[in-house]
């Protein structure tokens, strides 16, 4: 079975700094999904950025951009210019892309991020 | 306007008590999903819904009892909760059943169960 890990529970980012959120999983599969969602106070959970293996390319969306090392395993998030909106828990997501229950995703336990002034 | 829509936004109950969690989506999809989240772990999935049909059913205790009327309205009925059941209940939608696919995620259900 698949399973993601954050090993950091909470960071913390001045304003207008640049912080990076750690992700690895474990999966014997060679294709598959990664995501960042972010759930901000209000609960509502948003999709940041979404990575598919085969894809060397590192994604990027505005001031959000991943690390994604496929031997290793291992996908960051780096936020650029942190802004007092990007304070939320993110969560790092894996995705089969095998059909069937494999469908689901598999998240992590989040990491919680504050921004200071 | 985040297009899945979650009521109540708080819920209280008694270990006794019968409720439901409503969930409606205005964005024409066609899969509908329960996610339970609990402090300091994983999201856990517990049903999914594809044009009606459940077709994920993930070892959720039979006192959790998924509806999906229709495409756009899944409800999740609540008897003879436990404690260790008080959680973030949270709603999400998606265009298929699909691999790669974006969630569109509700602002969810904080249940506490006395």
């Amino acid at each position: 079975a698949q399973t993601v890990t954050q090993s950091q529970p909470e960071m913390s980012v001045q304003e207008a700094e640049t912080v990076t959120l750690s992700c690895t999983y474990d999966t014997s599969e060679s294709d598959y999904y990664l995501f960042w969602y972010k759930q901000p106070p209000s609960r509502q959970m948003i999709l940041v950025i979404r990575q598919e293996a085969y894809k060397q390319q590192n994604a990027t969306e505005n001031r959000f951009s991943v690390n994604f090392q496929k031997a290793a395993k291992s996908f960051s998030l780096k936020i650029s210019d942190s802004q007092l909106g990007d304070a939320a828990m993110y969560f790092c997501a894996y995705r089969s892309s095998s059909g069937g229950t494999a469908s689901k995703l598999t998240f992590g336990t989040g990491t919680r991020l504050q921004v200071t002034l | 306007e985040t297009g899945v829509t979650q009521t109540p936004r708080h819920l209280v109950m008694g270990m006794t008590n019968k409720k439901s969690l409503k969930c409606e989506q205005h964005l024409g999809h066609n899969a509908m999903y329960w996610y339970k989240q609990s402090a300091k772990k994983p999201l856990e999935l517990m049903f999914v819904y594809s044009l009606e049909e459940r077709v994920e059913n993930n070892s959720v205790p039979s006192r959790f009892s998924p509806e999906c009327p229709n495409s756009s309205h899944l409800f999740l009925h609540l008897h003879t909760l436990q404690p260790e059941d008080s959680a973030l209940y949270l709603c999400a939608s998606s265009p298929q059943w699909f691999i790669g696919e974006k969630l569109f995620f509700g602002s969810g259900t904080q249940l506490s169960v006395l």
